[in-house]
């Protein structure tokens, strides 16, 4: 079984810019959440997606976003990049019913 | 607010030498306690879910235990391969399949 795919996994933006960022679940996963890990914030969660809409959210400001689609894929959008959002994103997803979580390999956000 | 700290931030163990990881934890409601393995780049690889005070689980030279307020990790005779971060994390009832997660304890092995 493939397990959680992100793309891209690495990418270098420049201040000011957007940038999306894509997450596979793993087959039959609902539930998607993401998550920011800073080496001074560790992983903070930013928002969970179930059946397309927003189930929870992190204190994070407005400029991140994201969506899901009908076959469980997500993406996250953020806004207006500032150099505190350097880095690295990660996607997780749960079988419905159950609390684990399963890990991607992870985004790496540089931002210059 | 779920809140979780982890200790010691860093541990550097010889090959063999056994010890234990800790996890403090408040939460309302708990519904599970998690630890998972993360090496460096690299997303954090599951490895226990702890649902109840008094649960243990084992997997090769890792032990976890839960009590009320905290959660152990125990490495038996650890390898240089058992050397990365291990992080705790918590879900509450109430918030759906939200991970807060403690700082985390590098953990490096020497031969």
């Amino acid at each position: 079984k493939a397990g959680v795919t992100q793309t891209p996994r690495y990418l270098i933006k420049t201040r000011g810019q957007q940038v999306t960022l894509s997450c596979s679940p793993i087959s039959g996963h609902r539930s998607v959440s993401w998550y920011q890990q800073t080496p001074g914030q560790g992983l903070q969660f930013l928002f969970e997606y179930f059946s397309e809409t927003q189930r929870n959210k992190g204190n994070f400001p407005g400029r991140f976003s994201g969506r899901q689609f009908s076959n469980s894929r997500s993406e996250m959008n953020v806004s207006t990049l500032e150099l505190g959002d350097s880095a690295l994103y990660l996607c997780a997803s749960s079988p419905n019913g159950t609390p684990e979580a399963f890990f991607g390999q992870g985004t790496r956000l540089t931002v210059v | 607010e779920d809140q979780v700290t982890q200790s010691p931030e860093a541990l550097r163990l010889q090959e063999g030498e056994s010890s234990s990881l800790n996890c403090s934890y408040t939460v309302s409601g708990l519904r599970g306690l998690f630890w998972y393995r993360q090496d460096p780049g690299k997303g954090p690889e599951f490895l226990f879910t702890l649902y109840s005070a008094g649960e243990e689980k084992e997997k090769e030279r890792l032990k976890a235990t839960l009590t009320k307020k905290e959660s152990f990790l125990h490495i038996t005779a650890p390898k240089p391969e058992d050397s990365a971060t291990y992080l705790c994390a918590v879900q509450g009832k109430a918030a759906g399949n939200k991970l807060t997660f403690g700082g985390g304890t590098r953990v490096l092995v020497k031969p």
